[in-house]
Parts: structure tokens; C-alpha cells; sequence
């Protein structure tokens, strides 16, 4: 079946840097576009970044964009999120999302997540 | 950025009964919505896309209507397990923002 399993999360302080992992298996991961998305403690959802099927369509939220950078190895059936310069309000369970259709769309609803890494980040 | 915007924040509703949840977007999203499910500790799960499509294994008794910028999701007769949180999605424009969520509580 569809599984998402993300890995990378930690304590972390202001400023420094962390990379995120989520390892797909199940399906074909070369032939979605995938996300990433944030919730802070107690708080509602946050899409973070967007990646396409291929690589070729990147686009990030404000809040993280220049700090963040998304990338895929299809080979390894794994997403990335590099995470620079990281800031207290950056402290937030980060999950990996599919987009619910194959081919080169980015945009879409999220048909399958993952359980989610957690990030803190603190002094 | 388009606002989402779910009300009311905590539904009180009793099993068995109906509950509707309201979900309004800033500018228009045509139908370009879907709605979550979030159980504690859990990832959210897919019930509504395109904003009255079901998901794969979801029950009949949840629908979604609504198009521009006024959603609704309908819980036709309440069962325990639905008494949790529930978000909508814009995926009309990016970037891709969700609502607040309403707390569906006993």
C-alpha cells in the first residue's frame, strides 16, 4: 500500500540547518507531484513547498522561501527538505503530502500524508 | 494569498444528528476544494475533492457542495469516530492555504 515515512526531524537552534527526508514506496513516486506541509503545536495546516513529478516546477511559501529547498531523487523514492536558517516559528510537525493525480500537475488535493517529522526549533 | 475561513470553530452536535460545516474562501476557488479529516495524533485524511468528489473508502454519509467562495461540508448522520477536526484546502491559486478547522465535538 501508499506509504509516506518522513525522518530528519529534531531539536534544532536558531539558525542552523536540517534536512528532511520522506520515503515513498506503494506506488510509482517518479509520476506525482509532491508537498510539503507544516502544522505548528495545536495550530491549523501550512503548505510549505511544492515539487513536480519531474522536478522541473518548484514553488515555496513566502514564510520559507530563500530558507527552504525542496528536491526529489526518483531514483530513491525520496523527497527532500533542506531547511537553512532556521527560525522559531519554523518549529512544526512537517509531513510529506502526494498530490492526488498522477502527471504534470503541481497543484491539488493531497490524497495521501505522512505521520510527520517533528522540528523545534529553540536555544 | 487566498484566506480560508471555516465556521464555526467548535460544532456541538449530538451522534446521530446532522452537522454542516461552513468553509469560505477570501476570492473565488470555483471548485478547486477538498476537505480533511484529522483525528489526534494522526495524519489528515482525504474525504472531498473538487469539492463534492468523495475519496476512495469514504462513507456516503459525507458530501461537500458549494462553489465560488461558500463551501459546505455535510455530515448526513453523525458517528463517533467522525467526532474530530476537519479542515478545508484552496487549490485554486497558490499558495495553497487551508482553513482554521472546526472541532466536531459530543
Amino acid at each position: 500500500q501508499v506509504q509516506l515515512v518522513e525522518s530528519g526531524g529534531g531539536v534544532v537552534q536558531p539558525g542552523r540547518s536540517l534536512r528532511l527526508s520522506c520515503a515513498a514506496s506503494g506506488f510509482t513516486f517518479s509520476g506525482y507531484a509532491m508537498h510539503w506541509v507544516r502544522q505548528a503545536p495545536g495550530k491549523g495546516l501550512e503548505w510549505v513547498a511544492v515539487i513536480s513529478y519531474d522536478g522541473s516546477y518548484i514553488f515555496y511559501a513566502d514564510s520559507v522561501k530563500g530558507r527552504f529547498t525542496i528536491s526529489r531523487d526518483n531514483s530513491k523514492n525520496t523527497l527532500y527538505l533542506q531547511m537553512n536558517s532556521l527560525r522559531p516559528e519554523d518549529t512544526a510537525l512537517y509531513s510529506c503530502a502526494r498530490v492526488g493525480y498522477s502527471g504534470s500537475g503541481a497543484s491539488g488535493w493531497f490524497d495521501r500524508w505522512g505521520r510527520g517529522t517533528l522540528v523545534t526549533v529553540s536555544s | 494569498e487566498i484566506v480560508m475561513t471555516q465556521s464555526p470553530a467548535t460544532l456541538s452536535v449530538s451522534p446521530g444528528e446532522r452537522a454542516t460545516l461552513s468553509c469560505r474562501a477570501s476570492q473565488s476557488v470555483s471548485t478547486s476544494l477538498a476537505w480533511y479529516q484529522q483525528k489526534p495524533g494522526q495524519a489528515p485524511r482525504l474525504l472531498i475533492y473538487n469539492t463534492s468528489t468523495r475519496a476512495t473508502g469514504i462513507p456516503a454519509r459525507f458530501s461537500g457542495s458549494g462553489s465560488g467562495t461558500e463551501f459546505t461540508l455535510t455530515i448526513s448522520s453523525l458517528q463517533s469516530e467522525d467526532f474530530v477536526v476537519y479542515f478545508c484546502q484552496q487549490y485554486y491559486d497558490w499558495p495553497l492555504t487551508f482553513g482554521g478547522g472546526t472541532k466536531v465535538e459530543i
